[in-house]
Parts: structure tokens; C-alpha cells; sequence
């Protein structure tokens, strides 16, 4: 089966840089994508990174090394909107399907002024 | 431009009773179709997914069931419900890339 690890919550001030752990165990490894939830909300789509390497998407990037299973998001210039739960997804082989998504069980981002 | 639209947008059931949620997906075609279910702060369990019409994968066992009977539709249902099912459902589809897209969930209080 596959699994993830990442931190439950992390408190950061306005205008600081957060950065979100996560490693993963898992077989028929394709990708790490990160989502974002607020409350009562849909998870949105983020990043996904197939690579190892950095890829950045205005204040937010995401990071991946396939040898070490670990991932991160890195939140810069944190505002108020940005409070709100991240979670670490693994894109993983399905029998007979394009992939399957795995989720993490999330990271609850508390954005203080 | 694709959607995915799922309703009832929150329900509440007695404990035995059946369920039945609906998915729809407008704008693609033979997508891959996923239900998520995510307890009160918890992350998000994968159910079910299907890659085609009739074809349903199960992830957890349990007293639920998916159906695809069409290729643009999938349902979550269970003949009767036990107070552990209550949570927020969500229903999710791919077009074939990385993403996942989510509709708007359904939030199930069984009582």
C-alpha cells in the first residue's frame, strides 16, 4: 500500500515563508502534486512535479526527490488567504488506469496578522 | 470547458437507511472517475474509481458500492448506512493528465 507523512499544523505571521514536508512509501510511483482546501471547500490543484527538481508557481513551489521519497510546499510572502489545510498526493499506477491519486492526511496552515 | 457537478450538496439520514450520491462530468470524454470520502479534519480516503462504463475498482471494504452507468456518471450508494459513514464525499475526475479535479462534495450526517 502507499503512505504519507506530513506535518499537521504549522502557525506562521503574514508575510513569512512556510514550508511543508512530505515523504511518502509507496510502489508504482508517478508524481507528487499538492492541493489546497479551505474550509467547506473542494480541494484546488496546486503543482504536481513528476521530476526531481523545484518548480515554482508565483509565491508557491514545489519540490520533488524521487531517491529520497520526499517532497515539499514552500508558501512565500504568506497572506491571511492563505490559511488553510495543504495536502500531499501521490500519483500511483492503477490496474488498468491512467494512475490513481493518494492523499496525505494534510497540513492545517494558520496564517496570524 | 470541463465540470464535474455532485449533488446533494449535504444530507442527513437515520443510521439503516439507504444512500445514493450522484456525479456528473461535462466536457471530456472516458475520464477516470474517483470518490473520496474526508472525515471531520481528516485527509482524504479513496473509495472507489472507475476508468469506464461498468468498471469499478474498490479501495476500502465496506457497506458502500459505486456504479458507472454511464460514461459520464458515477454513483456512490449503499443499501444501509452506519453513523462511521458520515463525513464529506467527494467525487473527482482526470482527463488523463496529473490533476484531479473535485466537484463540491456532499456532506453526509447519518443520525
Amino acid at each position: 500500500g502507499q503512505s504519507l507523512e506530513q506535518p499537521s499544523e504549522v502557525t506562521a505571521v503574514e508575510g513569512a515563508i512556510v514550508q511543508i514536508n512530505c515523504t511518502y512509501q509507496t510502489s508504482g510511483f508517478y508524481g507528487l502534486s499538492w492541493y489546497q482546501q479551505h474550509d467547506g471547500g473542494a480541494p484546488t490543484f496546486l503543482s504536481y512535479n513528476a521530476l526531481d527538481g523545484l518548480e515554482e508557481t508565483g509565491r508557491f513551489s514545489s519540490f520533488l526527490s524521487r531517491s529520497d521519497s520526499y517532497g515539499y510546499l514552500l508558501l512565500q510572502e504568506l497572506q491571511m488567504k492563505d490559511s488553510a489545510s495543504y495536502f500531499c498526493a501521490v500519483k500511483v499506477r492503477a490496474t488498468d488506469s491512467w494512475g490513481k491519486f493518494q492523499f496525505g492526511a494534510g497540513t492545517q496552515v494558520v496564517v496570524t496578522p | 470547458s470541463q465540470t464535474i457537478h455532485q449533488w446533494p450538496a449535504t444530507l442527513v439520514q437515520p443510521v439503516g437507511s439507504p444512500l445514493s450520491l450522484e456525479c456528473t462530468v461535462e466536457g471530456t470524454s472516458n475520464p477516470n472517475l474517483y470518490w473520496y470520502r474526508q472525515a471531520a479534519g481528516r485527509g482524504l480516503q479513496l473509495l472507489f474509481y472507475s476508468v469506464g462504463i461498468g468498471q469499478i475498482s474498490s479501495e476500502v471494504p465496506q457497506n458502500l458500492s459505486a456504479s458507472r452507468p454511464q460514461d459520464r456518471q458515477f454513483i456512490l450508494s449503499s443499501k444501509k448506512l452506519l453513523l462511521s459513514d458520515s463525513g464529506f464525499y467527494l467525487c473527482a475526475y482526470t482527463g488523463g493528465g496529473n490533476t484531479i479535479y473535485f466537484g463540491e462534495g456532499s456532506w453526509l450526517t447519518v443520525v
